[in-house]
């Protein structure tokens, strides 16, 4: 089955910085891959996805990468701000199908005012 | 956005009961739904997936007889927690898929519930 590894497990910034949050997985039919955002105590939200025919797509200050040859994807987020401060999971999984979504262990996140 | 929504949000029950926590996709229809158990600053876990129609398919070590899952309709799931202990005590989340234009699923989760076993 698919196994996706997420790093770092936590990662901490000054409000301006940028953030970068890895990714690997080893399933190569593996051809979507979203990331979430979980605030405390809250559901996790869709932030942005990928899907394999693409190398990078962009969002405002938020972006994604993915490298299919070496099975990895990034999340990059530019001029944190507080608000950012969650735990965020990536996730790889197959477009159509039946499929079965594989997550990350999640990055908490802190961005320091 | 597609929206997903979870009731109970929070349970509180003593040791031996029995809980069902209902899951909705409330503007689409969703053939499949997952169900997650999340512990404290953990990832979510994977316990199911439910199929509208048929018996669901559990992971690993996830008992069925202890997390039982009907999915009775395109928008509608239910995981009860049967003879509840206090390490079932965990925040329950469930998710639906919504296919797009190019047969992708974006997965859209409901809001949790959070249960504690006394």
């Amino acid at each position: 089955g698919e196994n996706v590894e997420q790093h770092p497990s936590t990662l901490s910034v000054q409000e301006g910085d940028s953030a970068v949050i890895k990714c690997t997985y080893s399933d190569s039919a593996s051809n979507y891959f979203p990331w979430y955002k979980q605030e405390l105590g809250k559901r996790p939200q869709l932030i942005i996805d990928i899907r394999s025919n693409v190398g990078e797509k962009k969002d405002q200050r938020i972006a994604v990468t993915l490298n299919k040859t070496a099975k990895h994807f990034s999340l990059h987020i530019t001029e944190t701000q507080p608000e950012d401060s969650a735990v965020y999971f990536c996730a790889a999984s197959r477009i159509g199908g039946s499929y079965i979504p594989t997550f990350g262990r999640g990055t908490s996140l802190i961005v320091h005012p | 956005g597609a929206v997903v929504s979870q009731h109970p949000s929070w349970v509180i029950c003593k040791s031996g009961t029995s809980v069902k926590i209902e899951c909705r996709s409330l503007d689409f229809q969703a053939t499949t739904m997952f169900w997650y158990r999340q512990f404290p600053k953990q990832s979510l876990m994977l316990m199911a997936t439910s199929n509208e129609g048929s018996k669901a398919t559990y992971e690993q070590g996830v008992e069925k007889d202890k997390f039982l899952i009907n999915h009775a309709s395109l928008t509608l799931s239910t995981l009860t927690v049967t003879s509840a202990h206090p390490e079932d005590s965990s925040f329950y989340i469930c998710s639906a898929g919504v296919g797009g234009s190019g047969s992708e699923e974006t997965q859209y989760f409901g809001p949790g519930t959070r249960l504690l076993v006394l």
